[in-house]
């Protein structure tokens, strides 16, 4: 099976500018987790999408926004960008159905640098 | 809340040494413990899981065994490779949504 795919691995933004991250996970997995990986916060949960419906949602601002569509895919919005965005957004596509604990495998992630 | 807290690095050693990355967690109820590994400029890949209490999770030749009564889930390696020079992270899943990760600990081999 294919792997996850992020596109695109490297985006420059300019301050105020607003960012689409696209993910497309593993086959016949409908669970899409975003997280954000910096220096000084390490990894942090962004928001999780299962059969097109936000479940979960971690402890960021409304900029941070996203959505999935019905084959899975999934993108992650960013308005008004901040310096302090420039980050590693990883995706992570999981195959759990309903309850259980089911492993998460990430994409190589998009290399966010806001100017 | 979910935590997980690893053993800071960074870490060097010499081809073929033994390699420990302390890792413990605190958490509500019963969660899945996992090792993921990040090489320079890639993503994170998923190492090792134990699901349960005294499960044992191994791949590549790392060990990780779920410790209940610690609170532990220590990676071993008993030789390693300058190809294990990586950030490894120690995560923890409750609730199956939302991993919980360790602030890494990075990893040079010397050859």
């Amino acid at each position: 099976k294919a792997g996850v795919t992020q596109t695109p691995r490297y985006l420059i933004k300019t301050r105020g500018q607003q960012v689409t991250l696209s993910c497309s996970p593993i086959s016949g997995h409908r669970s899409v987790s975003w997280y954000q990986q910096t220096p000084g916060q390490g990894l942090q949960f962004l928001f999780e999408y299962f059969s097109e419906t936000q479940r979960n949602k971690g402890n960021f601002p409304g900029r941070f926004s996203g959505r999935q569509f019905s084959n899975s895919r999934s993108e992650m919005n960013v308005s008004t960008l901040e310096l302090g965005d420039s980050a590693l957004y990883l995706c992570a596509s999981s195959g759990r159905q309903g309850r259980g604990s089911y492993e998460q495998y990430f994409g190589p992630g998009t290399r966010l640098t806001v100017t | 809340g979910n935590s997980v807290t690893q053993m800071e690095g960074p870490v060097t050693l010499s081809e073929e040494a033994f390699l420990t990355i302390n890792c413990t967690y605190t958490a509500t109820g019963y969660p899945s413990l996992f090792w993921y590994v990040q090489y320079p400029g890639e993503g994170l890949q998923l190492l090792l899981k134990a699901t349960k209490a005294d499960d044992k999770g191994s791949n590549k030749g790392f060990e990780a065994t779920y410790r209940k009564e610690t609170t532990s889930f220590h990676l071993e390696k008993g030789s390693v490779q300058v190809s294990d020079s990586a950030v490894y992270f120690c995560a923890l899943l409750f609730n199956d949504y939302k991993l919980s990760f360790g602030a890494g600990t990075t990893v040079t081999v010397r050859a």
